[in-house]
């Protein structure tokens, strides 16, 4: 595997279900990033992690919740979500405080959920 | 604060033609500029970025951008489309927000649709 990759690539689930998105960088990153992207809305930016530690959680509801185990992996656990929910939810990595790359996030394809 | 600003939601162009997207940002520090497009039922690739240097950049299927710092404008250019070009168009502004991870703020994307 190379890049940013996303399973599942699609989800369907219920409201009252629990479920988790996982995403895995094979970049030798140090920093991740969950987004959402609902259709005719700009991309959200729903948490960062650096170093394995949160630095960012941009007023997302708690229903979400993130977990990064290491440098290599970030996952979004799911549970009682809304319709409202429904979106593609993109992770991306990146090396950050690189001159070389400027902060340059790589993306993963994406997990597109729909939730009934 | 820093901000970024496509100006157009949706570009329709006949194939052949050139097209320009626009993009503006506001920031009181400097910035690295990225130009991201989105196929359909994709994740967001990279298309070209500027971090120094010529202010002119490129990307390997056509497309040109160029930074004008007094306009704060960073522009995406193709002399002529194809089909294949039909994407969503994402422009992209980064700064160092933490010790440890930076922060790209995204616009809202141009739709570029290719007409025969």
């Amino acid at each position: 595997e190379t890049g940013v990759t996303q399973t599942p690539r699609h989800l369907v689930m219920g409201m009252t279900n629990k479920k988790s998105l996982k995403c895995e960088q094979h970049l030798g990153h140090n920093a991740m990033y969950w987004y959402k992207q609902s259709a005719k809305k700009p991309l959200e930016l729903m948490f960062v992690y650096s170093l394995e530690e949160r630095v960012e959680n941009n007023s997302v509801p708690s229903r979400f919740s993130p977990e990064c185990p290491n440098s290599s992996h970030l996952f979004l656990h799911l549970h009682t979500l809304q319709p409202e929910d429904s979106a593609l939810y993109l992770c991306a990595s990146s090396q950050d405080r690189s001159e070389r790359e400027g902060g340059e996030q790589f993306f993963g394809p994406g997990t597109r959920l729909t939730v009934l | 604060a820093q901000s970024v600003t496509q100006l157009d939601s949706q570009v329709p162009v006949f194939e052949e033609a050139p097209v320009e997207l626009r993009c503006n940002y506001s920031s009181s520090v400097s910035v690295y500029l990225f130009w991201y497009v989105q196929y359909p039922n994709q994740g967001l690739q990279l298309l070209l970025k500027y971090l120094s240097g010529s202010t002119l950049v490129e990307s390997i299927n056509g497309f040109e951008a160029e930074f004008n710092k007094s306009q704060t404008s960073f522009h995406l250019r193709k002399p002529s489309v194809h089909i294949s070009d039909t994407a969503e168009y994402f422009c992209a502004v980064s700064f160092a927000r933490y010790s440890s991870a930076s922060t790209i703020i995204f616009g809202s994307g141009t739709r570029l649709s290719i007409r025969p």
